[in-house]
């Protein structure tokens, strides 16, 4: 099995920064790979598809990149709504393993 | 509009199978490139990918709980049904359906990704 691992796991943050988040694949999924946003109590909500397409509706500074097995979502200025959880997963093979996720914080 | 949402008992007793149904609107699991998978997230911990149904019937699992899990589909009723058996309090977890949309890349290839997720149903494993 694929296996991602999430930097940082846990990040503080002010309202305004830029932030990036990387995930790592032990091996290479092409660009198979998705982002997903989610906050206490909530469903996941997807950003991010395909290394690097932006789900429709999702804010423009949200944005990611990479293929192969580095991958980072950037966020460009943070807004107070998305402090949340942020988990990567990969979807090049089965199973489609998530990353253990990056809370996001003030 | 894509709906889901999940339903099934929310207390299950340690050796029990669980069965949990995923009914969802605004979409055909006959469409191709369509697929509904299961996803379960134990408290306070991260989301772990459980199985995967596709439009032409094919079926997936996590290879640690292949041989307790069924995945299943009534496209009639617009449902998917997950089976999970010999149920432990390790399992105890909200249960998430989500829908992987027919979507193509330039060279025609099917995309992955979750797109719409239902609401999460919370199943608890204890005596």
């Amino acid at each position: 099995d694929i296996q991602l691992t999430q930097s940082p796991s846990f990040l503080s943050a002010s309202v305004g920064d830029r932030v990036t988040i990387t995930c790592r694949a032990s091996q290479g999924i092409s660009n198979f790979l998705a982002w997903y946003q989610q906050k206490p109590g909530k469903a996941p909500n997807l950003l991010i598809y395909a290394a690097s397409t932006l789900q429709s509706g999702v804010p423009s500074r949200f944005s990611g990149s990479g293929s192969g097995t580095e991958f980072t979502l950037t966020i460009s200025s943070l807004q107070p709504e998305d402090f949340a959880t942020y988990y990567c997963q990969e979807l090049n093979s089965y199973p489609h393993t998530f990353g253990q996720g990056t809370r996001l914080e003030i | 509009q894509v709906t889901l949402r999940e339903s099934g008992p929310a207390l299950v007793k340690p050796t029990q199978t669980l069965t949990l149904t995923c009914s969802f609107s605004g979409f055909s699991l006959n469409t191709s490139g369509t697929s509904v998978s299961w996803i379960r997230q134990p408290p306070g911990k991260a989301l772990v990918w459980l199985a995967r149904i596709d439009w032409d019937d094919d079926k997936y699992y996590k290879t640690s709980l292949k041989t307790r899990l069924i995945i299943s589909k009534d496209t009639s009723k617009n449902q998917v049904v997950l089976t999970m058996t010999n149920m432990d309090p390790v399992d105890t977890a909200t249960y998430y359906c989500a829908r992987i949309p027919p979507v193509r890349d330039d060279s025609g290839y099917f995309l992955y990704f979750f797109d719409s997720w239902g609401q999460g149903a919370l199943v608890t494993v204890s005596s």
